[in-house]
């Protein structure tokens, strides 16, 4: 099993272009996250879903867009980028198990994005 | 509002020793608590889960942790450390119940575990 993917793996950009990073996920799980990790800052929230048509802004939302068209798929837009936003960006799935509690979530290996 | 704490950024132990990396929590309703391994350049690796019952849980690796609800703590241990087990570390927190958390993670900020031979 794939699990979570993620691509690109690695990005530079330049201030102010735009790019999209894919998350996809073969477990047909109903929750997906995008979160970013920065030294000394643990991972914050930037924007989940919690099914196929739906999304909703984590703790840190400004300056990213997503979309969740189908189910696998959680896309992470960033539509000017700037210096600020360089960070390790994560995917992540999970689902809710017996008596509605939601189980562990499973993580994609992170992209790599720098804006310079 | 729903909030984890790990206490300290670092943790250094001799190999063979026995390790504990902290991690209390603030969450309203049941808490469901998870630990998480990160190794270098690498995703997230569960570890272990509370959800209920018995407050030890065994995980991977040989990796513990007991469920304290009256100190609201989730502390990860292992017996014996090794020196593969030198990652970064992270406890998350998830709460029941409907609305606005729904199904989300909150993590700490992270505890980095050197063993050292």
């Amino acid at each position: 099993n794939a699990g979570v993917t993620q691509t690109p793996k690695f990005r530079v950009l330049k201030t102010g272009q735009s790019m999209t990073l894919l998350c996809a996920q073969d477990m047909n799980h109903e929750y997906m996250y995008w979160y970013r990790q920065d030294p000394g800052m643990g991972l914050r929230l930037i924007h989940y879903s919690v099914g196929e048509g739906t999304t909703a802004k984590g703790e840190v939302p400004d300056g990213y867009n997503v979309s969740r068209l189908k189910k696998q798929n959680f896309l992470l837009g960033l539509e000017s980028a700037a210096p600020s936003q360089t960070s390790v960006y994560f995917c992540a799935s999970s689902y809710s198990g017996q008596g509605g509690f939601y189980t562990e979530a499973f993580f994609g290996q992170g992209t790599r994005l720098t804006v310079v | 509002a729903q909030s984890v704490a790990q206490p300290e950024d670092q943790v250094n132990v001799a190999e063979g020793n026995p390790l504990t990396v902290k991690c209390t929590y603030s969450v309203s309703g049941n808490p469901y608590l998870f630990w998480y391994v990160q190794y270098p350049n690498r995703g997230l690796q569960f570890l272990l889960k509370y959800i209920t019952g018995d407050n030890l849980v065994k995980g991977s690796y040989g990796f513990e942790a007991e469920f304290n609800k009256s100190q609201t703590s989730f502390h990860l241990k292992k017996p014996s450390a090794l020196v593969s087990d030198s990652a970064l570390y992270f406890c998350a927190v998830s709460a029941s119940g409907r609305g606005s958390t729904l199904g989300r993670l909150y993590f700490g900020r992270g505890t980095q575990l050197t063993v050292w031979p």
